[in-house]
């Protein structure tokens, strides 16, 4: 089945550093990547959505200066927190679609970001 | 606008009882519905989808949903719970081509306890 992984699965970083986190899709082409952010016991939120080769979109209310996505190739999206602060704090998920798989995306298995 | 209702934030059902957990959605043109499931400090794994055809849709695990437009549903069950289903699922829906959109909206969640 198709696999995406994240790395890393846990970061703890400093308050105004910058972080990336890296999402692969191991066995399929990714035409669209996405990125959420998951509260403890909360739904997940989408921060936005990105296609190889493309500037991602960005959900209302997230700041794409602070969240910075790179989608260069079919196969990795990087998110890049900058200047992080603890409010960042959170469980941060991609997710991708493509290959064969026309209809579902298939998801990371999350990066807990710790902001001291 | 989409949306996805999951009217219950928990549900507790004895090892070997049915199990169902309810969704209902609202979307623009025909859904696209999902389940997905996801346990402790892990991303979500896809469960099963309903595009088109057989309302009644089998999944992993055992699991089935079935889709009833008229009631706008889409509630998840299994026959006989396992202990090891306890985890958190998710119900979402992105509408076809007709409704446009490429987003993919979650319900709030609901925790399954199975219990011996």
């Amino acid at each position: 089945g198709a696999v995406v992984s994240q790395h890393p699965s846990r970061v703890i970083c400093k308050s105004g550093t910058s972080v990336k986190i890296e999402c692969r899709s191991l066995d399929f082409q990714a035409t669209t990547m996405f990125w959420y952010r998951q509260f403890p016991k909360k739904s997940l939120m989408l921060m936005a959505t990105s296609n190889e080769g493309s500037k991602a979109t960005y959900e209302q209310g997230v700041e794409k200066d602070k969240f910075l996505i790179n989608h260069a190739s079919l196969t990795l999206s990087t998110l890049t927190v900058t200047s992080a602060h603890p409010e960042d704090s959170s469980f941060y998920i991609c997710s991708a679609r493509g290959g064969l798989a026309l209809y579902e995306q298939y998801f990371g298995p999350g990066t807990r970001l710790t902001v001291t | 606008a989409q949306s996805v209702a999951q009217p219950e934030d928990q549900v507790n059902v004895a090892e070997g009882n049915p199990l169902t957990v309810k969704c209902t959605y609202s979307v623009s043109g025909n859904p696209y519905l999902f389940w997905y499931v996801q346990y402790p400090n892990r991303g979500l794994q896809f469960l099963l989808k309903y595009i088109t055809g057989d309302n009644l849709v089998k999944g992993s695990y055992g699991f089935e949903a079935e889709f009833n437009k008229s009631q706008t549903s889409f509630h998840l069950k299994k026959p006989s719970a396992l202990v090891s289903d306890s985890a958190l699922y998710f119900c979402a829906v992105r509408p076809d081509f007709t409704g446009g959109g490429n987003k993919l909206t979650f319900g709030t969640g609901t925790q399954l306890k199975v219990e011996l």
